[in-house]
Order: structure tokens, then sequence, then C-alpha cells
């Protein structure tokens, strides 16, 4: 079935560093891919999207990247700041019995320390 | 203020129990969808619905039950045939079929 693959696990950078997370997807038909922030005791919210016909997105600090070939999508974040500490989660959509469902990736715990 | 409102918050059961979680949403959202969350696994979807009257299992339906009766209320009802009903459990809401999921602050339940 569907899958989404996600890496790291966990995450530790200094404040001011940049922080790579990256995904894979298997199913070829995926046009949507959304990243997710979730804080502690918190449900996720969108922090960016991207769908298959661009490659990449810019919103201030936070990137994503998209290589369709290779079915792999990346979160950039710029210049961390301890309030980005946080799990993140990448998605990707995908057909199943008629509708359309996000499949997520097993998360990211993003540490930034000051 | 617009959003999605879960209730319990934090829920203890003992085994054997059903017991019921709430979702309301007043974002006049059609599509409402119920993901569970596992340490390590992510999200994954238990049942979704795409307008009132309607909806379709997920990855793990099994051992779960809900409805759709209204518009803005989604009710997951977590049964006794559910082997392993101890996780936090999110409900969410999206205009369309695909696009920004808005999620609710998500119910913790613990089986005694």
């Amino acid at each position: 079935g569907e899958n989404v693959e996600q890496h790291p696990s966990t995450l530790s950078v200094q404040e001011g560093d940049s922080a790579v997370i990256k995904c894979t997807y298997s199913d070829s038909a995926s046009n949507y891919f959304p990243w997710y922030k979730q804080e502690l005791g918190k449900g996720p919210q969108l922090i960016i999207d991207i769908r298959s016909n661009v490659g990449e997105k810019k919103d201030q600090r936070i990137a994503v990247t998209l290589n369709k070939t290779a079915k792999h999508f990346s979160l950039h974040i710029t210049e961390t700041q301890p309030e980005d500490s946080a799990v993140y989660f990448c998605a990707a959509s995908a057909l199943s019995g008629g509708y359309n469902k996000l499949i997520f990736g097993a998360g990211t715990r993003l540490a930034v320390h000051p | 203020d617009g959003g999605i409102t879960q209730s319990p918050k934090y829920l203890f059961r003992k085994e054997g129990q059903n017991v019921t979680l709430s979702c309301e949403q007043n974002l006049n959202h059609d599509a409402m969808y119920w993901y569970r969350q596992d340490p390590g696994q992510g999200l994954r979807l238990i049942y979704y619905s795409q307008i009132v009257n309607d909806f379709q299992k997920g990855d793990i339906a099994e051992g779960y039950s809900v409805s759709r009766e209204k518009k803005e209320s989604f009710p997951l009802t977590v049964t006794s045939a559910q082997k392993n009903p101890t996780a936090f459990y999110l409900c969410a809401s999206s205009i369309g079929v695909i696009g920004e999921l808005f999620f609710g602050e998500g119910s913790r339940l613990t089986v005694l």
C-alpha cells in the first residue's frame, strides 16, 4: 500500500543553524505534499505545502522542495529558533477506494538549543 | 473563534467499556477525519467523512465506529473490540477533499 518514510526521527541543532527533514513516498500519483508542525499537547498545524506542478516553495524561513522523479520531498528551516522546537510531519496524498486521503510520515522531533 | 473542539481532553476507561470522543467544528467544512497517533508511528487514519450521512473506513477502522448526522459533528466511538485503544486521538476537518487539515487539540484515552 501507500507509504511515506520520514528521516531523521530526531534532529538536534543549535539556534541559528539550518534543519532539513526528508520524506520519500511510494505512490507515483501523489500530487499534494503538506508539512505539519505539532507542539507538545496540541494538534498539528499546517506550516507549508506544495503541489506536484511546483518544484520548490518558500515562506520566510521555511522552504519545501519536491523531486517527483525520485519521489522525495524535503523541509528546510533556516535560522532556527527555539520556538521551532516541535514534531514535524510530512504527508503525501493518495487515492484509495475513489477517495483522496493523506498518508503521514512517522514524524521528526526537532530540538533547537539556544 | 472558528475551530475544532475535541472533548474530553483526557479520558480513562476500564477494559471492555465503549467510549465516545466528541468532535465539533464551526468552520463550515464538509470533510471531517479521525486520526490515531501513537509514539513513533505518525498519524493513522481511522475514519473520514466527506459529507453528512456518509463516512468511509480509513486504514485502521477495526474496533471503531463513527456517525455524521450533522455537518459540524463527527463523534468517534472506541468499542471494546479495539485491541489496543490507549492512544492520542485527533479530529480534523477540511474544506475540500485534499487541502489543509485543521486539527483539534486531541483526546488522550487511557484504558486501564
